[in-house]
C-alpha cells in the first residue's frame, strides 16, 4: 500500500464549479501536511500547508482529519487558471522523508 | 534569486553510461531530496538528506547512490543507467531537518537513457 494515495483523476469541471481533492495517507505518526500545484511538468511549488484546524487560502480551502488519516483540499468559484496537477505531499517520520501522492489532475473549462 | 539549482537541464545516455546529477541550494536549508517523476506516477522519492553528513533512502532507492557533500549541495549518481531510469528528477530543499517546512524545487532535469 502506498503511504500516500490520492485520486488521480482528471477532473474536468466549468468555470465557476465547486471541485474536492481527497488524499489519505497510512503513517499515523505524520504530522506535516501540504498541498503542492503542478503545471506541465515543471517544478511542483507549494500551494498550501495543511493545519489541524483547517485553513483557508482565498479560493482554497485544506481540511485535515487525523483520525481517518485524510486531507482534504477545496477549489471554490474554479478558475482557467487553476487548471494543474494538485499533489498531496505529506512528512513521514522518522527522519522527515516528504512522499507526494500521485497527484490529481484538474482542467477547468470555459 | 537562485533557490535550488539543478543540472544538467537535459541528459542523453545510453545504457551502461554514469552520471551525476549536481544540486544546489543558497537558502542555507537543512533537509534536501531527489525524485523522479514518471508520467501517471507522482514524484516518487530516491534519497533524501535530513541534515549535512547523512542520507537515508526513500521509496525508488534501487539504481541510485547519492553524497551530501556540504550543506549546500546534493548530488545523485547513476553507475549504470538503465532505460527504466528515464524519467524527469527533481531535486528539493527545505528549512529545518525533518521537512516540516515548505520544501523548494530546481527545474528538473529530463533524462533519457537509450
Amino acid at each position: 500500500r502506498k503511504e500516500v494515495e490520492q485520486d488521480p483523476g482528471p477532473f474536468n469541471v466549468p468555470e465557476g464549479a465547486t471541485v474536492a481533492f481527497n488524499c489519505t495517507y497510512s503513517n499515523s505518526a505524520s504530522q506535516s501536511f501540504f498541498w503542492y500545484r503542478q503545471d506541465c511538468r515543471k517544478e511542483p511549488k507549494l500551494l498550501m500547508s495543511v493545519y489541524s484546524s483547517g485553513n483557508e487560502d482565498g479560493r482554497f480551502t485544506a481540511q485535515l482529519n487525523r483520525a481517518s488519516q485524510y486531507i482534504s483540499l477545496l477549489i471554490r468559484d474554479s478558475k482557467l487558471s487553476d487548471s494543474a496537477t494538485y499533489l498531496c505531499v505529506v512528512n513521514i517520520p522518522p527522519g522527515g522523508k516528504l512522499i507526494f501522492g500521485q497527484g490529481t489532475e484538474l482542467s477547468v473549462k470555459p | 534569486n537562485a533557490g535550488v539549482t539543478q543540472t544538467p537541464k537535459f541528459q542523453v545516455l545510453k545504457t551502461g553510461q554514469s552520471m551525476t546529477l549536481q544540486c544546489a541550494q543558497d537558502m542555507n536549508h537543512n533537509s534536501m531530496y531527489w525524485y523522479r517523476q514518471d508520467p501517471g506516477m507522482g514524484l516518487r522519492l530516491i534519497y533524501y538528506s535530513a541534515s549535512e553528513g547523512t542520507t537515508d533512502k526513500g521509496e525508488v532507492p534501487n539504481g541510485y547512490n547519492v553524497s551530501r557533500l556540504n550543506k549546500r549541495e546534493f548530488s545523485l549518481r547513476l553507475e549504470s543507467a538503465a532505460p527504466s531510469q528515464t524519467s524527469v528528477y527533481f531535486c528539493a530543499s527545505s528549512g529545518r531537518t525533518g521537512g516540516d517546512t515548505e520544501a523548494f524545487f530546481g527545474q528538473g532535469t529530463r533524462l533519457t537513457v537509450v
